[in-house]
């Protein structure tokens, strides 16, 4: 059971480029998250999903997209990177409220520089 | 909106002793849960121990131990018989009606042998 899988773990990007960071998920959840976290800070959402096909706007969503075609995979698209996108990345997961606790389970990261 | 405060940004303990985290909580909501995470320097996020706030009971899991008191909205981690492995960033979290997780802005634990 892999869990949360994030790829790519690390990237370096140049200033207007665009790339998508990969997020899977092989628990059936139907929640799935993307947060990001700058030094010596907390998380900070950027954009969530409560299912296939619906997903909506979080605290920082400025600068991404977001699209959510399958209940496994939730990627994350920056458009035109910018230094202030600088961070780490991490995608999670969780069931709808249920006896399995509510747990929100994170993928390992994905450390961004944009430059 | 819901907030999560941690007044803590750093703390330290000695080994094999005991400390305490401080989380408090805004909220209107009756039906949540609260969460504390630890986040090593590898950034990965481990769920420490989770709290229904249906439930009194405070939860428990084996070193760790929060004491909640719903109605002052406080959420505290009791960490006892400190480890050298227990060093790490210390976040703690509110999810509710919303589903979205509020992370409050981490305390620094340190470890001292």
């Amino acid at each position: 059971n892999a869990g949360v899988t994030q790829t790519p773990k690390f990237r370096i990007l140049k200033i207007g480029q665009s790339m998508t960071l990969q997020c899977t998920q092989d628990m059936n959840h139907n929640y799935m998250y993307w947060y990001r976290q700058d030094p010596g800070m907390g998380l900070k959402l950027i954009y969530y999903s409560v299912g296939a096909g619906i997903t909506d706007k979080g605290e920082v969503p400025n600068g991404y997209n977001v699209s959510r075609s399958t209940t496994e995979d939730f990627p994350l698209r920056l458009e035109l990177a910018a230094p202030s996108q600088t961070s780490v990345y991490f995608c999670a997961s969780s069931y709808l409220r249920s006896s399995s606790g509510n747990t929100i389970y994170f993928g390992e990261g994905s450390w961004l520089t944009v430059v | 909106a819901q907030t999560v405060t941690q007044s803590q940004p750093e703390m330290s303990v000695q080994e094999a002793e005991t400390v305490t985290l401080s989380c408090t909580y805004d909220t209107s909501e009756s039906d949540y849960y609260l969460f504390w995470y630890k986040q090593p320097p590898s950034r990965q996020m481990i769920l420490v121990i989770r709290q229904e706030a249906y439930k009194q009971q405070n939860a428990t899991e084996n070193r760790f131990s929060v004491n909640f008191q719903k109605a002052a909205k406080s959420f505290s981690l009791k960490i006892s018989d400190s480890q050298l492995g227990d060093a790490a960033m210390y976040f703690c979290a509110y999810k509710g009606g919303s589903e979205k997780l509020v992370f409050g802005k981490g305390t620094k634990l340190t470890v001292n042998p």
